[in-house]
């Protein structure tokens, strides 16, 4: 079964660029699904971020859609995420996932992301 | 960009007890692109209900969804212990295609 696994910065500066990858085990990034990222602020709901296919086609939240870039990797079998002039809003657990047929699942563990100085 | 709306914020009860959460959206959803998750403290969520009321593999026929239109209802027929969480429902939306969360409805122990 397919797992999925986050990794990058734990703290980014403001105005700074934060980056995360997520490794797929059990499965390939080239199959027809797509995959995305999902943020969580601490104590707070889920906000979708976006998702990318295997052939590079993306979909962003238009409300963040002018600072997210999601890419894919598929030599690795992984896929990124890049948020560009992050506050201490973007402050959230940052996870990955897979979506397909209209639902997210499975989802990775979580990492948490702090924007601090 | 449609918008989803838990009922309640909070719902307290007794293990045992019937849980009837509920979930509205702004507009009409096709019951193909609603699913519930529940999440634990520290935990990723977990996918329980997609196409508004099948069951993800492996999750206990204690929890059952329904609804179609704008009206949504996720059922826990008798609650367990580790039932006691948060709980998320979900729409995919195809202009933009995006997917969006409600903001989720806090099952705790009374």
């Amino acid at each position: 079964q397919v797992q999925l696994q986050e990794s990058g910065p734990g703290l980014v500066k403001p105005s700074g660029t934060l980056s995360l990858t997520c490794a797929v085990s059990g499965g390939s990034t080239s199959s027809s699904d797509w995959w995305c990222w999902v943020r969580q602020p601490p104590g707070k709901g889920l906000e979708w971020i976006g998702e990318i296919f295997h052939t590079g086609s993306t979909n962003y939240n238009p409300s963040l859609k002018s600072r997210v870039t999601i890419s894919i990797d598929k030599s690795t079998n992984q896929f990124s995420l890049r948020l560009s002039s992050v506050t201490a809003a973007d402050t959230a657990v940052y996870y990955c996932a897979k979506n397909s047929a209209y639902r997210v699942d499975p989802w990775g563990q979580g990492t948490l992301v702090i924007v601090s100085s | 960009e449609i918008v989803l709306t838990q009922s309640p914020g909070t719902l307290s009860l007794s293990p045992g007890e019937r849980a009837t959460l509920s979930c509205r959206a702004s507009q009409s959803v096709s019951s193909t692109y609603l699913a519930w998750y529940q999440q634990k403290p520290g935990q990723a969520p977990r996918l329980l209900i997609y196409g508004a009321s099948s069951r993800a593999t492996g999750i206990p026929d204690r929890f059952s969804g329904s609804g179609s239109g704008t009206d949504f209802t996720l059922t826990i027929s008798r609650l367990e212990p580790e039932d006691f969480a948060v709980y998320y429902c979900q729409q995919y939306g195809i202009s933009p295609p995006m997917y969006t969360f409600g903001q989720g409805t806090k099952l705790e122990i009374k």
